[in-house]
């Protein structure tokens, strides 16, 4: 089945920093990339996707990347402001052995003042 | 548009004790996926419904869970008995369809603790 590893764990940054989150999968037949945020005692919001035939996505000030050759994608964070404070979880949709996400370990984001 | 409604939001048992949580989906959508979230880990999936019908529940320990959506709308997830390992958040997702990884949106959740 599909593997998701997610680095780092634990990412602090200044305001106005950016902020980088990598993840890898194993699936080559994994076609979706949702990036969710997740904060305390909430559940997980989704905050942007890729799908397989795009390199690149942009929203305001988040992006994603995805090579699909080195099977590994990237949440990007511009400017990072307080709210950006939050657990986030990359995942990967895949349709080898069964329709479903698997995600990462997640990693906890602090954006200090 | 509403989102998905979870509840409760909190549950304390003892261990061997049965738990029920219960879903609502946002209107319309066909399928829904109840997740567990373990401290310090990614959602793991339990079981998919699409409609009233169970696509995947090949990680659900059957032996002690139970799911089901009866109407295809709303759906219960029960654990009988409850064990200490069994302590995480668990998560409805909902989503339109399964076709070409449809985004899910997630409940808020059910913190479960087991003492």
């Amino acid at each position: 089945g599909e593997n998701v590893e997610q680095h780092p764990s634990t990412l602090s940054v200044q305001e106005g920093d950016s902020a980088v989150i990598k993840c890898t999968y194993s699936d080559s037949a994994s076609n979706y990339f949702p990036w969710y945020k997740q904060e305390l005692g909430k559940g997980s919001q989704l905050i942007i996707d890729i799908r397989s035939n795009v390199g690149e996505k942009k929203d305001q000030r988040i992006a994603v990347t995805l090579n699909k050759t080195a099977k590994h994608f990237s949440l990007h964070i511009t400017e990072t402001q307080p709210e950006d404070s939050a657990v986030y979880f990359c995942a990967a949709y895949s349709t080898g052995g069964g329709n479903k996400l698997t995600f990462g370990t997640g990693t906890q984001l602090k954006v200090e003042l | 548009e509403a989102g998905v409604a979870q509840s409760p939001r909190y549950k304390i048992i003892e261990k061997r004790q049965s738990v029920a949580f219960w879903c609502n989906p946002i209107s319309g959508h066909a399928t829904l996926y109840w997740y567990q979230q373990i401290l310090g880990q990614g959602p793991k999936l339990l079981i998919q419904f699409q409609n009233n019908g169970v696509v995947d529940d090949s990680q659900l320990p059957k032996d002690r869970f139970s799911a089901e959506r009866l109407k295809g709308v709303d759906s219960t997830l029960k654990i009988q008995p409850a064990k200490l390992e069994d302590s995480a958040v668990y998560l409805c997702a909902s989503s339109p369809g399964t076709g070409r990884g449809q985004p899910q949106h997630f409940g808020d959740g059910t913190r479960l603790s087991i003492l």
